[in-house]
C-alpha cells in the first residue's frame, strides 16, 4: 500500500498564496491519478475541495487549485482568507483502497 | 439531498467490540455508489477503515482487516462497522461517507461523525 507524505504545517498571511505538497511513495509501480484534497475545520466533517488531481466540485472557490508532477501532488490556495485556516488532507484511490496523507495544518497569520 | 448520520455507544471498554451504524437518507444504498468508513484519532490524521460497494464487495485497510467488519442492510438503508479487540488507539471520531467515481473516487458526502472513546 502506498503512503502519502504532507508537511505538518504551513502558514501564510491574508491575501497571499500557499501550496501544500503530497508526495506518494509506493513499493510497486501504479497509478497515482485519483488524487483528492479535503479541508477539515475543528469539530467538523472533512469537505471535498479537489478531485481527480485538479478538478473542483460544484461550489468550491476557484481560489483552490490542484496539480501533480511525478509522484507529488499539490494544493494551492490563493488569496488566503481567515476561514481557510484548517487541516488539509490529500488522498489517493488505487486498487479499491484509499490512503490519506498525514494532514497539514494551515495557519492564516 | 443525501445525508449520512453515524450513531454508536460513545464509550466502550478495552478488549470489547465496537458497533456503529450509519443511516443514509435521500438515496438508496442498493442503487449505487461505494460507501466508506473513516476515522480521525485525536491529534492524528484521517485513517481509512474500509469501503463497501453497492454490489456487496468490501475492501479493508490492510492494517485493520483482522479486527474490522463492514456490512450493510439495504432494507434499512444502513451501513455498519464492527471493530473488535478495542484498545485506546481506537479512540477516534468515526465517519461514514459516500465515495463516488463521478468525482474521481473521492468521498463527496460525509456524516457529522460520532465520537468513540475506548476507556475502562
Amino acid at each position: 500500500q502506498s503512503a502519502l507524505t504532507q508537511p505538518a504545517s504551513v502558514s501564510g498571511s491574508p491575501g497571499q498564496s500557499i501550496t501544500i505538497s503530497c508526495t506518494e511513495t509506493r513499493s510497486d509501480v501504479g497509478g497515482y491519478n485519483f488524487v483528492s484534497w479535503y479541508q477539515q475545520h475543528p469539530g467538523k466533517a472533512p469537505k471535498l475541495m479537489i478531485y481527480d488531481v485538479s478538478d473542483r466540485p460544484s461550489g468550491i472557490s476557484n481560489r483552490f487549485s490542484g496539480s501533480k508532477s511525478g509522484n507529488t501532488a499539490s494544493l494551492t490556495i490563493s488569496g488566503l482568507q481567515a476561514d481557510d485556516e484548517a487541516d488539509y488532507y490529500c488522498s489517493s484511490y488505487t486498487g479499491y483502497s484509499v490512503v490519506f496523507g498525514g494532514g497539514t495544518k494551515l495557519t492564516v497569520l | 439531498q443525501v445525508q449520512l448520520q453515524e450513531s454508536g455507544p460513545g464509550l466502550v471498554k478495552p478488549s470489547e467490540t465496537l458497533s456503529l451504524t450509519c443511516s443514509v437518507s435521500g438515496y438508496s444504498i442498493s442503487s449505487g455508489y461505494y460507501w466508506g468508513w473513516i476515522r480521525l484519532p485525536p491529534g492524528k490524521g484521517l485513517d481509512w477503515i474500509g469501503n463497501i460497494f453497492h454490489s456487496g464487495s468490501i475492501y479493508y485497510n490492510p492494517s485493520l482487516r483482522s479486527r474490522v467488519t463492514i456490512s450493510a442492510d439495504t432494507s434499512k438503508n444502513q451501513l455498519y462497522l464492527k471493530v473488535t479487540s478495542l484498545t485506546a488507539a481506537d479512540t477516534a471520531v468515526y465517519y461514514c461517507a459516500r465515495l463516488t467515481s463521478r468525482l474521481g473516487n473521492a468521498f463527496d458526502i460525509w456524516g457529522q461523525g460520532t465520537v468513540v472513546t475506548v476507556s475502562s
